[in-house]
């Protein structure tokens, strides 16, 4: 069964300082791979996501993750992090083939120093 | 705001007891994805049903059921509750084919407390 690994339960972050939050993930054939993003008392929102093609993938906010295969990785980064990136950050992952169902990890608080 | 509507946003109950929980998705969605968020197990994913029918199982409990209506909303039952089944709840939908890219849209969730 597909499996994603957060392996940080808290990144602290000078704002300003380059953020980066470790996903690697374990699933039969290609993978999809996503970032949520969950702000206090809030549902989850959808940030950027992988499918195939450039293995840079920019999304909402500045964000931005890299997928390497080699490594199994899908890392989110952001080059300078902002106070308001204070959040839990979920890395997810879907096999493409046949099992519809999302599979998230146990999420990586962010906390941005002013 | 994503457009998927929970209620109650909370509720307490206690142990034996039996809980509804509602969602109205997005407009056009015709899926629907039921998560548990606890501290110890992370997001979990419970049940996802299309356009009325059920499509994936994931550690849902003999417990819990959920069903999707005609009109697309769903509910999910919770019954003969326990001191572990407190937890927020939440709703996801997504559009035809929006499984295929995985954007799930959230609810807030409910949050359900068992004494």
């Amino acid at each position: 069964a597909q499996s994603v690994a957060q392996p940080e339960d808290q990144v602290n972050v000078a704002e300003g300082n380059p953020l980066t939050v470790k996903c690697t993930y374990s699933v039969s054939g290609n993978p999809y791979l996503f970032w949520y993003v969950q702000y206090p008392n809030r549902g989850l929102q959808f940030l950027l996501k992988y499918i195939t093609g450039d293995n840079l993938v920019k999304g909402s906010y500045g964000f931005e993750a890299e997928f390497n295969k080699s490594q199994t990785s899908f890392h989110l980064k952001k080059p300078s992090a902002l106070v308001s990136d204070s959040a839990l950050y979920f890395c997810a992952v879907r096999d493409r083939y046949g099992n519809n169902r999302l599979a998230f990890g146990k999420g990586n608080q962010v906390v941005v120093i002013p | 705001d994503s457009g998927v509507t929970q209620t109650p946003k909370h509720l307490i109950t206690a142990t034996g007891q039996r809980v509804t929980l509602r969602c109205s998705p997005r407009s056009g969605d015709l899926s629907v994805y039921w998560y548990q968020q606890s501290l110890d197990q992370g997001l979990q994913f419970l049940i996802q049903y299309y356009n009325g029918e059920e499509r994936a199982k994931g550690n849902i409990l003999e417990r819990f059921s959920a069903q999707q209506f005609p009109d697309l909303h769903s509910e999910l039952n919770l019954s003969s509750l326990e001191l572990g089944d407190s937890a927020l709840y939440f709703c996801a939908s997504s559009a035809i084919g929006g499984q295929v890219t995985g954007e799930l849209f959230f609810g807030e969730g409910s949050r359900l407390t068992v004494l």
